[in-house]
């Protein structure tokens, strides 16, 4: 039973415009949620999380945003650049527990 | 501060035998995951060490198996290797519950033939 999804696979952003990645959730202990990009042939890299008490962080062009009452969270890059083109992991945690990943969004960033 | 260090970076063996992957922390983090990625199935979860201790466990064989030692520094090993554990195993290390941030390393690219 998947306990984050990122039910779109792929998503095609012009370059300049905002890029909005979506993700859902089904376990209500999660309080603590992290996004994640990810190049070819690396580790994926850290790039922003949220913790259950807020409903927006911001950091840069990155922004997350939690929806509890919907169990969704979003995160928008603005504006987008061609580097951002990369997979981006959602990820929830339960406190002390571990870090569930969804299986990712393919974001091409369009001259 | 130095980042996650795993080695090796490639690793080809055959089925049936068994291997040995390890993960440097970064320094003062004393939590280390390890994480499976193939195409299609995302980032799972083999396991969670902290303090040299089991903390988690995913839902893999017992042909996975891990340790931490006093220094954080952490192996995993898989026996009798499957074709299907082709994959790359990327280990991650966190602060502790007072941050739950997980930092990567480059991963280990395990090619089973």
């Amino acid at each position: 039973d998947q306990q984050v999804k990122q039910n779109s696979p792929s998503l095609s952003v012009q370059e300049g415009r905002i890029s909005i990645l979506n993700c859902d959730y089904t376990n209500s202990m999660f309080d603590y949620f992290l996004w994640y990009k990810k190049y070819p042939a690396e580790g994926p890299t850290f790039l922003i999380s949220i913790s259950s008490i807020k409903d927006k962080n911001e950091d840069g062009r990155f922004t997350v945003f939690l929806n509890k009452s919907a169990k969704h969270l979003s995160l928008h890059i603005v504006p987008s650049q061609p580097g951002d083109s990369a997979v981006y992991f959602c990820a929830a945690s339960a406190r002390d527990d571990k870090i569930i990943f969804g299986k990712g969004t393919r974001l091409h960033i369009l001259p | 501060k130095a980042g996650v260090t795993q080695t090796p970076r490639y690793l080809i063996k055959t089925r049936g035998q068994q291997v040995t992957l390890s993960c440097s922390p970064i320094s003062g983090h004393r939590s280390v995951s390890w994480y499976q990625q193939t195409p299609g199935q995302g980032l799972q979860f083999l396991f969670e060490y902290f303090s040299e201790t089991q903390r988690n466990k995913g839902n893999f064989p017992g042909r996975f198996s891990g340790r931490q030692f006093s220094n954080s520094r952490s192996e995993m090993n898989v026996s009798t290797l499957e074709l299907g554990d082709s994959a790359l195993y990327l280990c991650a290390s966190s602060p502790g519950a007072a941050d739950p941030r997980a930092f990567f390393g480059q991963g280990t690219r395990l090619t089973v033939v």
